[in-house]
């Protein structure tokens, strides 16, 4: 089955600065890859999602990339905001199992002002 | 759009209890929902994967005896613990897919914190 490792488990950055977020998986098969972010107590919510069609995606402060051949995507945030501290979790999704997701571990992120 | 709504949002009841939870996709049609468990400071962990119109398929180690799965329209899906206990006390959260397109993405509801006394 998909395993997804996701580093690092805790980032603190500066206000203002970058904050880059690493996964990797396992299962060739695996076609989406969707990032979610996760404050205290709420639902996961859906900030950026990238197919395997596609290397790189973005979205204002936000982008993702993906190397299929080295099997790892990563998420990039740059111009940090405090707003920005949650918890944020990858996903890879595989076409079989009605497509569903194997979150990885999470990355607590905290940006200070 | 893609609003999922889950009830309850909060539950606390004494063991033995059996509890219903539902999620419901308000703006959009569900063929498949996903049913999630997160302990504290964890990821999600898939429960199972609930189809409108067929049995829900459970990931290895989850109890389907335990964990009622429901998904009778599509744009309802129910979990019912049955007989809980303390160790069943987590946060659970559904999610919903507007189609069979697995490519597309999975939307979540706010989540149902299990307290089991």
């Amino acid at each position: 089955g998909e395993n997804v490792e996701q580093h690092p488990s805790t980032l603190s950055v500066q206000e203002g600065d970058s904050a880059v977020i690493k996964c990797t998986y396992s299962d060739s098969a695996s076609n989406y890859f969707p990032w979610y972010k996760q404050e205290l107590g709420k639902r996961p919510q859906l900030i950026i999602d990238i197919r395997s069609n596609v290397g790189e995606k973005k979205d204002q402060r936000i982008a993702v990339t993906l190397n299929k051949t080295a099997k790892h995507f990563s998420l990039h945030i740059t111009e940090t905001q405090p707003e920005d501290s949650a918890v944020y979790f990858c996903a890879a999704s595989i076409r079989m199992g009605w497509g569903k997701l194997q979150f990885g571990a999470g990355t607590q992120v905290v940006v200070t002002p | 759009g893609a609003v999922v709504s889950q009830h309850p949002s909060w539950v606390i009841c004494k063991s033995g209890t059996s509890v219903k939870i539902e999620c419901r996709s308000l703006d959009f049609q569900a063929t498949t929902m996903f049913w999630y468990r997160q302990f504290p400071k964890q990821s999600l962990m898939l429960m199972a994967t609930s189809n409108e119109g067929s049995k829900a398929t459970y990931e290895q180690g989850v109890e389907k005896d335990k964990f009622l799965i429901n998904h009778a329209s599509l744009t309802l899906s129910t979990l019912t613990v049955t007989s809980a206990h303390p160790e069943d006390s987590s946060f659970y959260i559904c999610s919903a897919r507007r189609d069979r397109d697995t490519n597309q993405p999975q939307h979540f509801g706010d989540g149902t914190r299990l307290s089991i006394l």
